[in-house]
């Protein structure tokens, strides 16, 4: 089955700390992936998308096709990056969340 | 531009009946998605419209149903409720066909079926 996992429900750093929040997915052919956000009382938004290649809010995703992976990561984790991470796969109409992780920044 | 926007915020329902949810996409956008997130789990699709067509449906019962109108809003239709169909609903807008094109979230409408 075509499916995205992330392995890790809740995931806590202290602010300064790097960050890796974990994706790997299931799918047999050249997937197209994204990282959605959703912080406190905010609506699920999208954070990065891995063919624009960018940097946003400090945080990367590399496609890895040979581990079928495409872990989050961000450096200096900071306070304001608590919130719920997930992880998405299109599919054809379709469109596949991961689970989520939240991640926690303590001070 | 309000972004999307879903009404109502929340509602109770009773097992047995059926509810009607709505959504209002961004202006501009032809393609409305639907979501059900259950607590502790990251959406799952419902259907997919562009243009009024039905363009994809995720492994909901026949119970799920939905429309798009020539103004490019939706309704979510849900009959004969379960308690297992409690649960945030959750709308999406984007210009055409979600692979290509970032998906913008409504806040959701939280449904009890009691």
């Amino acid at each position: 089955a075509q499916r995205v996992t992330q392995p890790e429900k809740l995931l806590s750093v202290f602010k300064g700390a790097p960050v890796e929040l974990k994706c790997n997915y299931s799918y047999s052919g050249s997937p197209e992936l994204f990282w959605y956000v959703q912080y406190s009382r905010q609506r699920l938004q999208l954070l990065l998308r891995h063919i624009s290649r960018e940097s946003i809010k400090g945080f990367t995703a590399d496609l890895n096709k040979g581990e079928t992976s495409f872990h989050l990561k961000k450096p200096f984790a900071q306070e304001e990056d608590s919130a719920m991470y997930y992880c998405a796969l299109p599919l054809g109409q379709n469109f596949v969340f991961g689970p989520g992780t939240r991640l926690s920044v303590l001070p | 531009d309000a972004g999307v926007t879903q009404s109502p915020t929340h509602l109770i329902k009773t097992r047995g009946q059926q509810v009607t949810l709505r959504c209002s996409p961004i202006s501009g956008h032809k393609s409305v998605s639907w979501y059900q997130q259950v607590l502790g789990q990251g959406p799952q699709f419902i259907f997919q419209y562009y243009e009024k067509e039905e363009r994809g449906r995720g492994n909901f019962p026949d119970r799920f149903s939905a429309r798009q109108f020539p103004n490019y809003s939706s309704e979510l239709n849900v009959n004969a409720l379960l308690l297992g169909d409690s649960a945030l609903y959750l709308c999406a807008s984007s210009l055409a066909g979600q692979g290509a094109y970032e998906q913008y979230f409504g806040p959701g409408t939280r449904l009890t079926v009691t």
